[in-house]
């Protein structure tokens, strides 16, 4: 079964906020969770990569996969309005999305200056 | 600069017009693929190519074709194209596995109405 469920927004915070953006899945398979952030108009590109368990940081980008309770998350400290965008998930089982990822539909971040 | 080209990027067409959207990667990646992106319900894969000559059905294959003849193109075609194909296309191409999983570079997109 191929599911991920992620809100789709939109959600706007104030800039420098904290946000936290999340996924869960179904399938107990997947091993590798990505997130990919959008642009308007454009075509998604990689943010974000871990694989199995644990957190992943990135400047101001911090990745965290549970496993365990099929949940994903995205954190972004001291957002800024560069960063309004959709954020999509992104998830593969062991053939590394050989056969395609399995994504989620995407949260519309909105950063107000 | 390393990049994924489609085009068009946009086109209008009517029912039953066979149309052809081109895809090119520079990146010498032997991955390929297509998605489309619909409102509610995200990016789905239609079809993708492990290497020339080499092609499979994704999630939502009816009613386009591919081909693979030469490792930079990847295009994708719609014989008979109908409304249900409106939508935003996304080719993607993948060249470097982190721990063994494909990374996807995408293209720009091509908005495609078929009236």
């Amino acid at each position: 079964q191929k599911e991920v469920e992620q809100d789709p927004g939109p959600l706007s915070v104030p800039e420098g906020a904290i946000v936290s953006l999340n996924c869960t899945y179904s399938n107990s398979a997947f091993q590798y969770f990505m997130w990919y952030r959008q642009y308007s108009r454009k075509g998604p590109e990689l943010l974000m990569y871990t694989y199995s368990s644990g957190n992943k940081e990135d400047g101001r980008f911090t990745a965290q996969v549970d496993k365990s309770s099929k949940y994903i998350s995205l954190f972004i400290r001291d957002s800024q309005p560069s960063d309004s965008a959709t954020y999509l998930c992104a998830m593969s089982g062991s053939g590394g999305g050989a056969d395609g990822l399995t994504f989620g539909k995407g949260t519309h971040l909105i950063i107000q200056p | 600069e390393a990049q994924v080209t489609q085009n068009p990027r946009y086109l209008i067409t009517v029912t039953g017009k066979k149309l052809t959207v081109t895809c090119s990667q520079n990146m010498n990646h032997e991955y390929m693929s297509w998605y489309r992106q619909d409102p509610g319900l995200g990016l789905r894969q239609i079809y993708y190519s492990m290497n020339v000559e080499v092609t499979d059905k994704g999630d939502v294959p009816e009613g386009y074709k591919v081909s693979r003849k030469e490792k930079r193109n990847f295009p994708l075609i719609l014989e008979s194209p109908s409304p249900n194909q409106t939508s935003l296309y996304f080719c993607a191409s993948a060249g470097v596995r982190f721990s063994g999983a494909n990374v996807l570079t995408f293209g720009a997109g091509s908005r495609l109405t078929v009236l």
